[in-house]
Order: structure tokens, then sequence, then C-alpha cells
């Protein structure tokens, strides 16, 4: 079946702009992470929901940075005013359950370049 | 808050020796800890996980240890090859995931 899917797969913008970062899970899977990743280092977590609801949020790292959603399926990460040091790669994961321990599945990841 | 360490952060071993990664957490709450491997411009995948009421685990040639503890797990790879070549990173948590910085295995023919 399908894995995680990210759109894009690169995204390129000026520094100040907003920028949308789209994550389609696994079907069926409950729970949506998102991760961001510089070079050389380990994903950092941003944002995990359970459902439809952010189960916890403390990775966000300023009011600039939001994500939704909605319908409990497809996740949006949102970015305002973007700055040269959001350039990373965002990651997204995946899992069946998220309160049980279930693995977590990544996607391919959209690699932020801000200018 | 929550901190994973992770140690060395560059490994080389000759093909067919044995590599240990070994990582600490702080989170006393944690009860499930992965190891991902990622491949340069991959997704990570998860080789292996271990929960907290296991001490250890094996899968072929991969295995983690766990000490709650001491708040410390390890991976152990044996007769590695250089097909192992990769980042590897290990994570802990419930629910939230916290990762460790990664380990860069370099296995020499």
């Amino acid at each position: 079946g399908a894995g995680v899917s990210q759109t894009p797969s690169n995204k390129v913008t000026e520094k100040g702009k907003y920028v949308e970062l789209r994550c389609d899970p696994i079907s069926g899977h409950t729970a949506l992470y998102w991760y961001r990743q510089s070079l050389g280092q380990g994903p950092e977590f941003l944002i995990y929901f359970q459902g439809t609801g952010a189960a916890d949020d403390s990775g966000l790292p300023n009011d600039r940075f939001f994500a939704v959603r909605p319908e409990g399926s497809v996740s949006t990460l949102k970015i305002q005013r973007t700055e040269r040091g959001d350039s990373a790669v965002y990651l997204c994961a995946s899992s069946l359950m998220g309160q049980d321990n279930s693995p977590l599945h990544f996607g391919n990841g959209t690699r932020l370049t801000v200018t | 808050g929550e901190n994973v360490e992770q140690h060395p952060s560059t490994l080389s071993v000759q093909e067919g020796d044995s590599a240990v990664i070994k990582c600490t957490y702080s989170d006393s709450a944690s009860n499930y800890f992965p190891w991902y491997k990622q491949e340069l411009g991959k997704r990570p995948q998860l080789i292996i996980d271990i929960r907290s009421n296991v001490g250890e685990k094996k899968d072929q040639r991969i295995a983690v240890t766990l000490n709650k503890t001491a708040k410390h797990f390890s991976l152990h790879i044996t007769e590695t090859q250089p097909e192992d070549s990769a980042v590897y990173f290990c994570a802990a948590g419930g629910g939230k995931l916290i990762f460790g910085q990664g380990t860069e295995l370099s296995v020499k023919p």
C-alpha cells in the first residue's frame, strides 16, 4: 500500500514569505507527527496529532509555526514570515495508534530552502 | 525538557566486526525505544524497537538492550557488511518520540 506522502518534495521561498507543507499519512493511521531535520542532526520533534487534535505541540519553535489536521487524515504545516534559519528537511510520520507506541513510518520529507 | 544523547557520533569498523551504539535518555516516563537507519537523502527507516517491559531483543544480526534503571539502551550490529553503512538514530518516548543526534557508521570492506 501507499506510504506517507509529503508535498512538495522541495520548496524554495524568499525570507518573509508564507509556506505550507502537506502530509498525507498511511490510511488508517490515527497518529501523525512533524519533525524537522537539519544537516547532520537528528529529527527534531515539532508536533504530534492524535486524530484531529494536537496531542503535543511543545516542539513548535515559535508562533510562526502552526499545524492542522482538520479531518484526522491529511495535515498541513504552516510557516509564516519565513526566516533563513527555517531551512531544513521537514519530515512527517504516521503511526497506527501513537499512544501504544506503534512504529513511526516516515515520508520522504520536504526540503525547505529560505533565501 | 526531554533529551536523548547518542554516542559515538561517528564509527568506523572493518567488515565482519561488530558495531555498538549507545544512547541515554532523560525522561523516566519513556517506554518505547526504536532505532532508525537513514541512508543519504532517504527517509529514516525503522530497523528494530524495544518496549520497556523487555530487556533485550534480537533480529538476525541486530540486537538492542535496554537498562531502564540507568536510562540507557544500545544497538548491537554483528558481522557488519558494507551495506550497513548509514546514519543510525535512537529515539525514546511514549507517544512523542525524541531522537538522538545520530551515529554515522562506516563499514570498510
